[in-house]
């Protein structure tokens, strides 16, 4: 069964350094997102992508975040000076489109800013 | 703005039994979809069940059923023969007409499977 895939499953990195997290999403899948998720907190949104452009974006997704589609089958997240507050597991997930609603995740990355 | 709350921090159940998972939601949108997810202590997240908001019955996949109340605002999870595999957290989520398509989450709630 076609999953989404995230690299690495866990980054360690110091604050202010830059910091790229890569996702496959699922290869006939059209709309890509990440979420982050605070240690012990709910799942947020950051951002969405649609026909290589951003389509929404939200209040934490500032210009430090970036997003890519470099080739056919990569999706990537860059933060570009790592803050402390910077640290989760952060989600790439994928949706169809075409009429289908549901949201698959990946295994997450957990980054850790110290 | 969509809001998702989910008011039962951690829930137990003897293995075998059913289990209902709580939540209520509240939107303006004429329109919506909520969802259930999965998080096993290893951290991924796993799509159990959707449920569009016109949507005639009620979603069911496995032993996961979705009860969903119109009227009530509420999406309630429920898990049918609870297995130990079942401990897990559960998200409830959802995605309004006027939001795009992002997910709003909501706390959480740590289901415990007793043998």
């Amino acid at each position: 069964e076609p999953e989404v895939t995230q690299t690495p499953s866990h980054q360690v990195t110091q604050m202010g350094q830059e910091v790229i997290l890569r996702c496959v999403p699922i290869s006939n899948h059209l709309y890509f997102y990440w979420y982050r998720q605070i240690l012990g907190q709910k799942v947020e949104f950051l951002v969405s992508f649609y026909n290589n452009e951003i389509s929404e974006k939200s209040e934490i997704f500032d210009d430090q975040f970036s997003v890519e589609r470099p080739d056919g089958s990569n999706f990537t997240l860059k933060i570009r000076s790592t803050k402390l507050e910077d640290s989760a597991m952060y989600f790439c997930a994928s949706r169809e489109g075409n009429g289908g609603d549901e949201q698959y995740f990946g295994p997450g990355t957990r980054l850790t800013v110290t | 703005a969509q809001k998702i709350t989910q008011t039962q921090p951690g829930m137990f159940v003897q293995e075998k039994e059913a289990v209902t998972l709580d939540c209520t939601y509240d939107t303006s949108d004429p329109s919506y979809g909520l969802f259930w997810y999965k998080q096993p202590s290893s951290g991924e997240m796993i799509f159990l069940i959707y449920q569009g908001s016109y949507d005639q019955q009620n979603a069911t996949e496995g032993r996961y059923s979705l009860n969903f109340q119109k009227a009530r605002k509420s999406a309630n999870l429920v898990i049918s023969a609870s297995q130990l595999g079942d401990s897990a957290m559960y998200f409830c989520a959802m995605k309004g007409e006027t939001s795009g398509s992002r997910l709003t989450f909501g706390e959480g709630t740590q289901l415990t499977v007793n043998p």
